[in-house]
């Protein structure tokens, strides 16, 4: 399979505790994205990464939040001391600056990772 | 207000009928028009991809831009079961620039297609 790739799928955890999600984006994908989507919402975006540069956070990534991209491969995305609040679907999506170029603007997007806050 | 509105629904059609989704924005930036379908518990799947003002056709399904009016459209022909998703509008500025090429959705619309 040569599609976005999410771990862990579903996390619950306890209030307060950190959690980690990874992002294994296509291979041959410089752009990478974080969205999170909660129920009945649509995906609403988090950061962007081209390559290993981190070039832009949204209003919606507290200092709770923080992401990373070592070596402009996978990527992780850690939430430090979580809120009920932070419940949601953490969506990562790459693609081709190339593609983006030839203007499609499509986002291949993963699985999605669960987190659920008790 | 929301930078794209769209209606949540649900909506429930019987097989065959013809359905019809529809999202507003109000950034006036925005000039590529996607329309995603995610199924539960799934991430989203891109469906059709419009550039600015227009109509683009892929077999039972159409997609329409008004720009003017800042309005997009999709259009499902003999609606299957199989149809049954949450579907997304999605839109972006030029790639380039501070925009990225991020993705701004509605809320999604919930469509069943009952047999």
């Amino acid at each position: 399979d040569t599609g976005v790739s999410q771990n862990p799928r579903h996390k619950i955890t306890k209030r307060g505790q950190n959690v980690t999600f990874r992002c294994d984006p296509i291979s041959e994908h410089n752009r990478l994205y974080w969205y999170r989507q909660t129920l009945g919402q649509g995906p609403e975006f988090l950061t962007y990464f081209q390559n290993e540069a981190q070039l832009e956070k949204s209003r919606l990534l507290s200092d709770r939040f923080s992401a990373e991209r070592p070596k402009g491969s996978f990527s992780t995305l850690e939430i430090q001391r979580t809120e009920q609040g932070d419940s949601a679907m953490y969506l990562c999506a790459s693609s081709s600056l190339d593609r983006d170029a030839a203007s499609t603007g499509e986002l291949f997007f993963g699985e999605g990772s669960r987190l659920t806050v008790l | 207000q929301k930078e794209v509105e769209q209606d949540p629904g649900p909506l429930s059609v019987p097989e065959g009928a013809i359905v019809s989704l529809n999202c507003t924005y109000s950034n006036s930036a925005f000039q590529y028009f996607m329309w995603y379908r995610q199924y539960s518990r799934k991430g989203p799947e891109l469906l059709m991809y419009t550039y600015s003002s227009g109509n683009k056709e892929d077999g039972r399904f159409t997609a329409q831009v008004d720009k003017s009016s800042k309005y997009i459209s999709l259009f499902i022909r003999d609606s299957q079961p199989s149809d049954s998703a949450t579907y997304l509008c999605a839109m972006r500025a030029n790639a380039g620039g501070t925009s990225y090429g991020k993705l701004t959705f509605g809320q999604g619309t919930i469509l069943t297609v009952h047999p």
